[in-house]
């Protein structure tokens, strides 16, 4: 069973600074990652895939890395709709992470 | 513009049964893999179950499996969520949810309708 931690839980930044995400896979799931943001009240909306592709529609100050364990979503400079909760999932066994609440410092 | 909206969300009594449709519009329903993915209140995201394209090849959460079933109708460009011997731990919303174009990553999601489970 593949497990992904999400890290740290809450991260706190100030408007237009840069948010760095953290995801780790208990084992490889090579580049079978994807990032969702949620809003309070709303569904999930994809962002990323294959690690590093961003979904249509998805602003450029969104980027992902990694691949094998270890994982990072970059937020380059937040704006005020970007303060939300971000999952990643390992979509290869459906496999989500806790979420990480970016909130506003 | 993909839509899915998802309903038949309600109270129902521990123990109870209760089935969950996804209307799909603005796709080709029958060439995406299809999901239902929960989330508990205040909680994170729980994926329950995904189907194929053709409901070819179907799996389940360990959670879920043996009580819930899922299906589509691609004529009728609909998903379906059976649930039976429903627990108070089943109590979340759940997201009718298409699989991507490359992967099996979640392209698009409904905005969910909420199951209580409840004496």
């Amino acid at each position: 069973e593949i497990v992904m931690t999400q890290s740290p839980a809450t991260l706190s930044v100030s408007p237009g600074e840069r948010a760095t995400l953290s995801c780790r896979a208990s084992q490889s799931v090579s580049s079978s990652l994807a990032w969702y943001q949620q809003k309070p009240g709303q569904a999930p909306r994809l962002l990323i895939y294959g690690a590093s592709t961003r979904a249509p529609g998805i602003p450029a100050r969104f980027s992902g890395s990694g691949s094998g364990t270890e994982f990072t979503l970059a937020i380059s400079s937040l704006q005020s709709e970007d303060f939300a909760v971000y999952y990643c999932q390992h979509y290869n066994s459906w496999t989500f992470g806790q979420g990480t609440k970016v909130e506003i410092k | 513009e993909v839509q899915l909206a998802e309903s038949g969300g309600r109270l129902v009594q521990p123990g109870g049964s209760l089935r969950l449709s996804c209307a799909a519009s603005g796709l080709t329903f029958s060439s995406y893999s299809m999901n239902w993915v929960r989330q508990a209140p205040g909680k994170g995201l729980e994926w329950v179950s995904y189907i194929s394209s053709s409901s070819s090849t179907i799996y389940y959460a360990d959670s879920v499996k043996g009580r819930f079933t899922i299906s589509r109708d691609n004529a009728k460009n609909s998903l379906y969520l059976q649930m039976n011997s429903l627990r108070v731990e089943d109590t979340a919303v759940y997201y009718c949810a298409r699989g991507g174009y490359y992967g099996d990553y979640i392209a698009y999601w409904g905005q969910g309708t909420l199951v209580t489970v409840s004496s």
